[in-house]
């Protein structure tokens, strides 16, 4: 099974950096996405993580560390557009017949205030 | 191209009553799982259906059932409806479910039980 864990609620002030955790403990690992949603829309797909490191996209960037079951989201120069609810999740192990379950942490809302 | 699409938007429905939702995912992607969406549990997983096969199941009562179509659009069905099923109901698609590959949602189905 999957436990995943990230702050309920963030506040950052535009124009700033924010960093938004997740942890996990998982039987099994197959890479980890953030998810982007904002108030009543679908979630978008941000980033995606396979290997230890920092992937950078922009303004956002995504760190991993397997050993730790951890991994971060940075946003950078912070606009109000930001507001939204960031979703860390994780791919399990393979499940059989080509299928590998994504389950989501609860979600983090970011409010950016200027 | 086109995004995944869901049908209805919104809906009203009643206890015991059942209700059928669609998902036609983006072209070329042959699997396609759902979810639900609550304020408190987050985003849960329901099943994934690739080639007309039902390929992973969360862990949801047999009320919740789905199909997929030769052309891989989808459907999920729950019977017997209870005050717990209101909930924002989400597909998403991918090319074949492959561990690397982001899954791409639509905007939701919102159920409403009365």
């Amino acid at each position: 099974g999957q436990n995943i864990d990230q702050p309920t609620e963030m506040t950052a002030t535009e124009g700033a950096i924010v960093q938004i955790n997740c942890t996990y403990q998982t039987s099994g690992f197959n890479g980890l996405f953030w998810y982007q949603q904002h108030a009543g829309e679908a979630p978008t797909f941000l980033s995606y993580n396979v290997l230890d490191g920092l992937e950078e996209k922009g303004r956002f960037s995504s760190f991993l560390s397997r050993s730790k079951g951890y991994s971060y989201l940075l946003l950078k120069e912070l606009q109000m557009k930001d507001s939204a609810s960031y979703l860390c999740a994780v791919r399990d192990e393979y499940s059989g017949a080509g299928s590998y379950q994504l389950t989501f942490g609860k979600g983090t809302k970011l409010s950016v205030i200027p | 191209k086109a995004g995944v699409t869901q049908t209805p938007r919104y809906l009203i429905k009643t206890r015991g009553q059942q209700v059928t939702l669609s998902c036609s995912p983006i072209s070329g992607h042959r699997s396609v799982s759902w979810y639900q969406q609550t304020p408190g549990q987050g985003l849960q997983f329901l099943f994934e259906y690739f080639s007309e096969t039902q390929r992973n199941k969360g862990n949801f009562p047999g009320r919740f059932s789905g199909r997929q179509f030769s052309n891989s659009r989808s459907e999920m069905n729950v019977s017997t409806l209870e005050l717990g099923d209101s909930a924002l109901y989400l597909c998403a698609s991918s090319y074949t479910g492959g561990s690397n590959q982001p899954q791409h949602f639509g905007d939701g189905t919102r159920l409403s039980i009365l």
